[in-house]
């Protein structure tokens, strides 16, 4: 059966203390895993695909890595506007469906 | 800002009523995607729209009628909720087909059932 789940549910870092979220998944084939940021009351803000193991992608101080069973978003020296909840979707090879976790709900201490 | 505009931002109805939720991409995507998120949970899917068809229901209760026009609007037909049906209704696109590709959400649509 198709699964994503994400660990931390809830993670409190002070600002500049870098920190990492996992997105362990199980899927028959997979066709990409993919990372949101929502922010409380809004739609979720794609941030990175992932398509195959080995692959990383950057964006400021956000860092995705895939491997064949989980991936990581690394946030180095994050600030308090990164506070938000990070979900993690994978799609399986066949069909559109989207399988999301629970999210990481991130809290940026000034 | 999401290229994905969803109307309206914020909706209140009753049991009785019958309302509809609007959704618009200007991308040239062939797939859209009907989601329902409550508090503190993730999207759950409710229906996936490939090339104007429903491909997917998520054995969603038929008070919630989807509609696609056309390639770019998608339409969630709304009548007789119940109160917990009230959520944050998303809507999302992607450029759909076989390739492994990003969806992309909307603000969503704040329904409250009252």
């Amino acid at each position: 059966e198709d699964q994503v789940t994400q660990s931390p549910e809830a993670l409190r870092l002070q600002e500049g203390e870098s920190s990492s979220l996992n997105c362990s998944y199980t899927v028959s084939g997979l066709r990409g895993l993919f990372w949101y940021r929502q922010d409380p009351g809004k739609g979720p803000e794609f941030l990175f695909t992932l398509y195959s193991a080995g692959e990383e992608k950057e964006k400021e101080r956000l860092k995705a890595t895939l491997t064949k069973k989980e991936s990581f978003l690394h946030i180095t020296a994050p600030k308090p506007e990164d506070s938000a909840t990070y979900l993690c979707a994978v799609q399986p090879n066949t069909g559109n469906q989207f399988y999301f976790g629970t999210g990481t709900s991130l809290t940026v201490i000034p | 800002d999401t290229e994905v505009t969803q109307t309206p931002k914020h909706l209140v109805m009753g049991m009785t009523n019958k309302k509809s939720l609007k959704c618009e991409q200007h991308m040239g995507h062939r797939a859209m995607y009907w989601y329902k998120q409550k508090a503190k949970k993730p999207p759950e899917l409710m229906f996936v729209y490939s090339y104007e068809k429903l491909s997917i229901n998520e054995s969603v209760p038929s008070r919630f009628s989807p509609e696609c026009p056309n390639s770019s609007l998608l339409n969630l037909h709304l009548h007789a909720l119940q109160p917990e049906d009230s959520a944050l209704y998303l809507c999302a696109s992607s450029v759909g087909g076989t390739a492994g590709n990003t969806i992309y959400f909307g603000e969503g649509s704040w329904l409250t059932v009252v």
